[in-house]
This record gives C-alpha cells, sequence and structure tokens, in this order.
C-alpha cells in the first residue's frame, strides 16, 4: 500500500525557519520529491532526496532516512510568498505519490 | 527554458459528453504522464506513458479514460462519457529520464468541470 502522511497546516513569521515533516510508507522507492502548490496553480520542483541525508538549495533543504521513511523540508528565512502548499511526494513505479500536502502560512 | 503547455485552460461540459484534454510535454522529454486534483484533494496519479504504450495506471483510470500521442508533439487526454465527479484540476507532466533526480515537469493543468 501506499501512505504518506504531513501535517495539514502550519503558520511562521516572516523571517522565521519552519520544518514540515513528511513520513511513508510505499511499495516502491525510487526518491522523494517535495513541490511547491500555490493555490490553483501547477506544481513546481523544490527538492529530489535519494540518498539519506540533507540536500540544501538556496533557502529550501530538505532530509532524508530511508530507514525510517522520514523526510523534512527546511525553509529559512520565510518570506510572504512562501505561504504555499508544500507536497511531498515519493517516486516509485514510475509514477508519484503525492500526500495531501501541508499548507504553510506565514504572518508578518 | 523549455515548458510543459496544455489546453485549454478551464473547460466546462455537460456530463456524459466527451473531452479531449491536450498537453505539449517538453519536446525531448521521452516519459509523460497525466495527474488528476480534485479541488481540496491531493494530487492523484492517473497514467504513464512512454514508447507509445501506457505504462503504468492507477484504479481510476478506468475505461472511461484513454490516452494518445497522436503526433510527435501532442499528449492527449481523454474521458469518454464524463461524470460528476471527474471534475477536478488535470495535470501533465514530462520527463526525460524515469532517475536519477529527473523531476517531473508539471503543466499549469486544465481546470474540468462536469456539470
Amino acid at each position: 500500500g501506499q501512505n504518506i502522511d504531513q501535517p495539514t497546516e502550519m503558520t511562521a513569521t516572516e523571517g522565521a525557519i519552519v520544518q514540515i515533516n513528511c513520513t511513508y510508507q510505499t511499495s516502491g522507492f525510487n526518491g522523494l520529491f517535495w513541490y511547491q502548490q500555490h493555490a490553483g496553480e501547477a506544481p513546481t520542483f523544490l527538492s529530489y532526496n535519494v540518498l539519506d541525508g540533507l540536500e540544501e538549495k538556496g533557502r529550501f533543504s530538505s532530509f532524508l532516512s530511508r530507514s525510517k521513511g522520514y523526510s523534512y523540508l527546511l525553509l529559512k528565512e520565510l518570506q510572504m510568498k512562501d505561504s504555499a502548499s508544500y507536497l511531498c511526494a515519493v517516486y516509485g513505479g514510475n509514477k508519484l505519490v503525492f500526500g495531501a500536502g501541508t499548507i504553510l502560512r506565514v504572518k508578518s | 527554458e523549455p515548458e510543459v503547455t496544455q489546453t485549454p485552460s478551464h473547460q466546462v461540459t455537460q456530463m456524459g459528453q466527451e473531452v479531449i484534454l491536450r498537453c505539449v510535454p517538453i519536446s525531448n522529454h521521452l516519459y509523460f504522464y497525466w495527474y488528476r486534483q480534485i479541488l481540496g484533494q491531493k494530487v492523484e496519479f492517473l497514467v504513464s506513458f512512454y514508447n507509445n504504450e501506457i505504462s503504468e495506471k492507477s484504479e481510476i483510470f478506468d475505461d472511461q479514460f484513454s490516452v494518445e500521442r497522436p503526433d510527435g508533439s501532442n499528449f492527449t487526454l481523454k474521458i469518454r462519457s464524463t461524470k460528476l465527479e471527474d471534475s477536478a484540476m488535470y495535470f501533465c507532466a514530462s520527463t526525460f529520464l524515469l532517475a536519477g533526480g529527473e523531476t517531473q515537469y508539471f503543466g499549469p493543468g486544465t481546470r474540468l468541470l462536469v456539470l
């Protein structure tokens, strides 16, 4: 079966750091992706992890532990434009399986 | 920067009608996908397509759905007889490789409303 869990909503303050967690149980694993999605728009790629550890990309970092079925997305120096839904997705069997997404609200 | 494009951006149809959603993947990409997202819900995989064949499909992708690559550039999703529950945003995606961190690039989506 496929199960991907992430918190439904989070709120953080402009300039702060926020960590969005994702746990997964999937039948196949060829990597974990994080996408950002603004309301009414397509998902846009943020990061990819296939090996354990931290991948850093500007203000965004993503961590993966395959043995724990766990990932997180870290957003630093939050900006108002970071208010969006953040989607954790596992790639396996030639498809992406998405979590329900975490709505992040950034307040001033 | 190359993009996946989709037409139309919005489509309204009557229940029971056929709809065709069109996508132009990025030109050198080899793997093509359709996903859908019902309002307020998660993105769901429908079908993947490679080398002119379906490589995988989900339970959602029943006999009412079909995909086609009619020429070298377009990739279409047909819904033969639409139902109210087909109302959703439909995203096309494409990728060059299957692995190695190659991300799937998503088109802007077609919002389908079935009345």
